[in-house]
């Protein structure tokens, strides 16, 4: 069963709005993880956190905004979304110690900008 | 740096086929090595992994080696049934200065078909 929950799972919205894509998760891991992941089916890591009040850029330039206040909660803002935004954003995250080569996928939010 | 690379699909099989999707890797040491599916519509899933050189990991009926000397993590199995219709995403963790981050190969589309 997910311990790792994203909101909403389908978005369709007009060009310019500003979107959050939510995800929290209930396991008390430190390290989060936002993919982006194209039609193609490939994964490019778009935002990482490796707890409260960390984040940083990943491999893949994006427009997106993320922040970690909680260690639960690791949503993505876009300011003003674009057709070229469309796409689905897979949240993980991982444990430290042992479980730390483990992550655990969130259900997607498939966004579609108009 | 480290990278993985995966046998493009979409791999079409008949019911009790028998299935083998190539993984290769390359890497800096001797990471743990990954296989994770996603089914429609859903997140990604650990399917199996190993933690060293000739460990093989299983589940599900599916099962991969940890091959050092030919730097391959093939998956295989058996028998495919069509709940085993899904994209498989080869993976390794990539070590860098901030700390863990994960290498996903494109990933491979399989369907059975009854």
């Amino acid at each position: 069963e997910a311990d790792i929950y994203q909101t909403p799972r389908y978005l369709v919205i007009g060009t310019g709005k500003k979107i959050t894509l939510e995800c929290s998760q209930t396991m008390g891991h430190d390290k989060m993880y936002w993919y982006q992941q194209d039609p193609g089916m490939e994964l490019h890591l778009i935002h990482y956190s490796y707890g409260v009040n960390s984040t940083e850029k990943g491999d893949l330039s994006s427009e997106s905004t993320v922040s970690r206040i909680r260690t639960e909660h690791f949503p993505l803002t876009l300011e003003s979304a674009r057709p070229s935004h469309t796409s689905q954003y897979l949240c993980a995250s991982s444990d430290q110690g042992p479980g730390a080569n483990v992550l655990t996928f969130g259900a997607g939010s498939r966004l579609t900008v108009l | 740096g480290n990278s993985v690379t995966q046998m493009e699909g979409p791999v079409t099989l008949s019911e009790e086929a028998f299935l083998t999707i190539n993984c290769t890797y390359t890497a800096t040491g001797y990471p743990s090595l990954f296989w994770y599916v996603q089914y429609p519509g859903e997140g990604l899933q650990l399917l199996l992994k190993a933690t060293k050189a000739d460990d093989k990991g299983s589940n599900k009926g599916f099962e991969a080696t940890y091959r050092k000397e030919t730097t391959s993590f093939h998956l295989e199995k058996g028998s495919v049934q069509v709940s085993d219709s899904a994209v498989y995403f080869c993976a390794l963790p990539a070590y860098s200065r901030t700390g863990n981050q994960f290498y996903f190969g494109t990933g491979t589309s399989l369907t059975v078909i009854p």
